[in-house]
């Protein structure tokens, strides 16, 4: 069955600090793999798309790896801000053009 | 940066009854989707919707459900005799033509309580 499973379900850090989501999915075949960031009651807003021959990229602070071997992802923030607050959403396209398939998302905490 | 606009932000209704969400995708866009996010749970896909037939769609959308482009701008869910599980916030999102894996804009979503 094809799931994307995230870690930890919600994170609580320190403004300034860097932290580091995770992403495991089961998800064949596969063509892409997104971060997608969401404040709460809005809808989810693209950070980075990472396509099977790439394993890293970059959007400001933000930086996704990806493994295609494993089935890994991670999302790393450079020293987070209280607005980096939201959910953040791995989710994994299976083919191309077909639909998105989400996990249940990081729910981070910044605080002062 | 453009943005995809939804009417209601909020809808409620008596179970039973229809109801109709409004979608305006950005404007060079060819490919449309509705998603949907019960509370504390995961986005799921609802459908998808190029060249003014459904593309893709998922157990979800049975007959109750059902998508229209009336006109060259607006993209409609509606869902004909609503019931309590139908609860959630609704997302519209658009692409435009090109490589299946750029970017994929959601709205901000209508949220729909059955009661």
């Amino acid at each position: 069955k094809n799931q994307v499973e995230q870690s930890p379900q919600s994170l609580i850090i320190l403004e300034g600090k860097n932290c580091t989501l995770q992403c495991n999915y089961t998800v064949s075949p596969f063509s892409n793999l997104r971060w997608y960031k969401q404040d709460t009651g809005r809808g989810p807003v693209s950070l980075t798309i990472m396509t099977f021959s790439e394993n890293t990229k970059s959007n400001g602070r933000y930086t996704a790896t990806l493994d295609a071997d494993t089935k890994q992802s991670s999302l790393h923030i450079t020293a987070s801000q209280l607005s980096d607050s939201a959910s953040y959403i791995c989710v994994v396209q299976n083919q191309a053009g077909t639909a998105l398939i989400f996990g249940k998302g990081t729910t981070l905490s910044v605080s002062s | 940066e453009p943005e995809v606009t939804q009417t209601p932000s909020h809808q409620v209704t008596q179970m039973g009854q229809e109801v109709i969400l409004r979608c305006v995708p950005i404007s060079n866009h060819l490919y449309f989707y509705w998603y949907r996010q019960i509370l504390g749970q995961k986005v799921e896909f609802l459908v998808s919707f190029y060249n003014n037939e459904i593309s893709e769609k998922s157990e979800i959308f049975d007959d109750q459900f059902s998508v229209e482009r009336p006109d060259g701008s607006n993209f409609t869910l509606k869902i004909r005799s609503t019931k309590l599980e139908d609860s959630a916030m609704y997302f519209c999102a658009s692409r435009s033509q090109g490589a299946p894996n750029e970017k994929l804009f959601f709205g901000s979503g209508t949220q729909l309580s059955v009661l």
